[in-house]
């Protein structure tokens, strides 16, 4: 079955660069998207079809996908970002995802 | 703005039925498919299974043997059992609208989520 791995943890000063990262095999050939999720809240779309944006999302959300890994990139990071953020892809008629990333705004 | 709503037995026994119902408002089911997500205590979430708009569905196949997933649309709602449960199955359930482009589905909108603990 497909996989999608994911670093348990990444941490960011406010203001700067998080970048969060989504391997899998030839990752790059499929769409990927991103879900960000607030401890008791349900998942929030972010990016979709590794790119694009859902109306109401900051700008600073932004994503990509080539070769083996989808990458999800928050700029000038702000703390209410602080979330734990999911890839997800679609492969083979099944929904996979990756295992979550806990972004901490120090 | 579709909104979904997640319902039923917070508590089942192990090895019982674990049966949920999904009400959609603000939009028809005939028109979407529909998937069940769930996520336990602490760890990720994991896809369940979806049904189309034509009534045929699809299941995870970590859990084919063991869901059904089916919709009414006389009351614009679509429901999951789960059988033979275990406390590996305690999570929280989502209920969530399917959403295509080009090859990727992904999940715009999203129920709340429902506890449902497996103990005896």
């Amino acid at each position: 079955s497909y996989e999608l791995t994911q670093s348990p943890s990444v941490s960011v000063s406010p203001g700067q660069t998080a970048s969060i990262t989504c391997s899998g095999d030839k990752l790059g050939n499929k769409y990927a998207c991103w879900y960000q999720q607030k401890p008791g809240q349900s998942p929030v779309l972010v990016i979709y079809q590794d790119t694009k944006r859902p109306s109401g999302i900051p700008e600073r959300f932004s994503g990509s996908n080539s070769g083996n890994t989808a990458t999800l990139t928050i700029s000038g990071t702000q703390a209410m970002d602080e979330a734990d953020y999911y890839c997800q892809a679609w492969d083979s008629g099944t929904v996979v995802f990756g295992g979550g990333t806990k972004l901490t705004v120090l | 703005q579709v909104q979904l709503q997640e319902s039923g037995p917070g508590l089942v026994k192990p090895s019982g039925t674990l049966s949920l119902t999904c009400t959609v408002s603000g939009g028809s089911i005939s028109s979407y498919s529909w998937s069940w997500l769930r996520q336990p205590a602490g760890k990720g979430l994991e896809w369940i299974g979806h049904i189309f708009s034509t009534g045929n569905t699809n299941y995870n196949p970590s859990l084919n043997s063991r869901v059904t997933i089916s919709a009414d649309t006389s009351t614009n709602q679509f429901s999951l059992k789960l059988r033979s449960v275990t406390a590996a199955d305690t999570a929280v359930f989502y209920c969530a609208r399917d959403s295509v482009a080009g090859s990727l589905r992904y999940f715009q909108h999203w129920g709340r989520g429902t506890l449902v603990t497996v103990s005896s």
